[in-house]
Parts: structure tokens; sequence; C-alpha cells
């Protein structure tokens, strides 16, 4: 069964702290790990996406890695700010389609 | 620039009602197309992906069907709602095969179910 699984569900730091989420897939024949965004009764936004032969991707405050041999990706965000508060999707490319975790929402307290 | 867009917003049906959710893509030629539904504490389920017009593909069983009658028109459809289809449906595309390419989805239909 293909699964990804993130921890913790939730999440609740002060600003400026900086904060690592965590996302694990069971299967490491991927083509790619996906990381997206998404605000209270909105669509997805996509943040980052790692092609499975790379180990990281940057953009911003947003660090992304992958480890395909442990079956994990983890999102770093430095000095977290109020606005990053949303829920955050991983997903891992799979044929013709992708497989999301159940998300992690994370509040970052003002 | 390319945008895609769902309606409607929200919608509250009765059971038995049918249902038609519409999604439509500017901006970019022969997409792939998806739907998803995401239900409480269940994630995001993909229900259906098209790769080019009258092409369908169900990723599970259920009350529901998928259309797809213009390159860029992909439409969710129901002759019967249930009380379980009640949830957050979000259409996305992808310029490549789902899975290798990004996705980039809309703002979502909340439908309830009474």
């Amino acid at each position: 069964k293909q699964e990804v699984t993130q921890i913790p569900a939730a999440l609740s730091v002060p600003e400026g702290e900086n904060l690592v989420l965590n996302c694990s897939f069971t299967d490491s024949a991927i083509y790619n790990l996906q990381w997206f965004r998404q605000d209270p009764g909105k669509g997805l936004t996509s943040l980052l996406l790692i092609q499975s032969s790379q180990r990281e991707q940057t953009s911003g405050r947003l660090n992304a890695s992958l480890d395909k041999s442990s079956g994990r990706s983890t999102l770093y965000i430095a000095a977290s700010q109020p606005g990053d508060s949303a829920t955050y999707l991983c997903a891992r490319g799979a044929t013709n389609k992708l497989i999301f975790g159940t998300g992690t929402l994370l509040a970052v307290q003002p | 620039s390319q945008t895609i867009h769902q309606w409607p917003a929200t919608l509250v049906q009765p059971v038995g009602s049918p249902l038609s959710l519409e999604c439509t893509v500017e901006g970019t030629s022969n997409p792939n197309l998806y739907w998803y539904r995401q239900a409480a504490g269940r994630g995001l389920q993909l229900l259906f992906y098209s790769v080019g017009i009258g092409q369908i593909s169900s990723e599970v069983p259920q009350n529901l069907s998928a259309s797809r009658p213009q390159d860029r028109q992909f439409i969710l459809s129901s002759k019967k709602l249930l009380l379980s289809d009640s949830g957050f449906y979000l259409c996305a595309w992808s310029s490549g095969l789902a899975g290798v390419e990004t996705q980039y989805f809309g703002p979502g239909t909340r439908l309830l179910v009474l």
C-alpha cells in the first residue's frame, strides 16, 4: 500500500522560530516529492518539488529535503511568521497521480 | 498566465439530488486534469484524472462520474447524491504526467449533502 504520513498532525510555534515538518513514505520508487500549502477553505498552492534525483530544494525561507533510502522528506521553515499559518501537505509522485499525506496544521503565534 | 476556475464555490444539496461541478483552465492547452475530494481527517483523495478530451480514468469506485467535453473543461457529476459525498472538491491541472510535474489547484467547491 502506498502511504504518505505526516507528523505532527498539528504544530504551534511562536513567531521567529525555525521549524521542521516531517513527511514519510513507504515506497522509495518515487518520481518526486512535493510540498503544498493550503489555507483554510482554499485550494492548494505548490511550494517545492524535489525530483527523485535531487536531495533538496530551496525557495526563500523554505527548504525541503529528500532521503529516498529512508523514505523521508522534511520541510524546513526559517524565521516563521504568522502568515505561514496554514496546513502543509506533502505528496509523493507516482504513476499518473500524486499520493498525499493528511497534512500538518501549523499555527505561528505572534 | 494559467488560471483554473471552479464553480460553484459552495453547494448544499439534498440526498438523492443530482450534481454537476465544473472546472475550467485558461492559458494552457492539452492539460492533464484531476478531481480530488478532501474529507475531514482523511486527506486528499484522487477521484478521476484525464489526459485528453473524452479520456477519463477513475481511481476509486464510487457514486460519481467525470467527463471532459472540451480540452480545458472537466466536469464532476452524480445522478443521486449520498450523504458520504459531502466534502471539499478540488480540481487541478498539470502540464505533464501527474507524479512527474507539479499540479496547480483550483479554489475548490464545498459540497454539503443533507
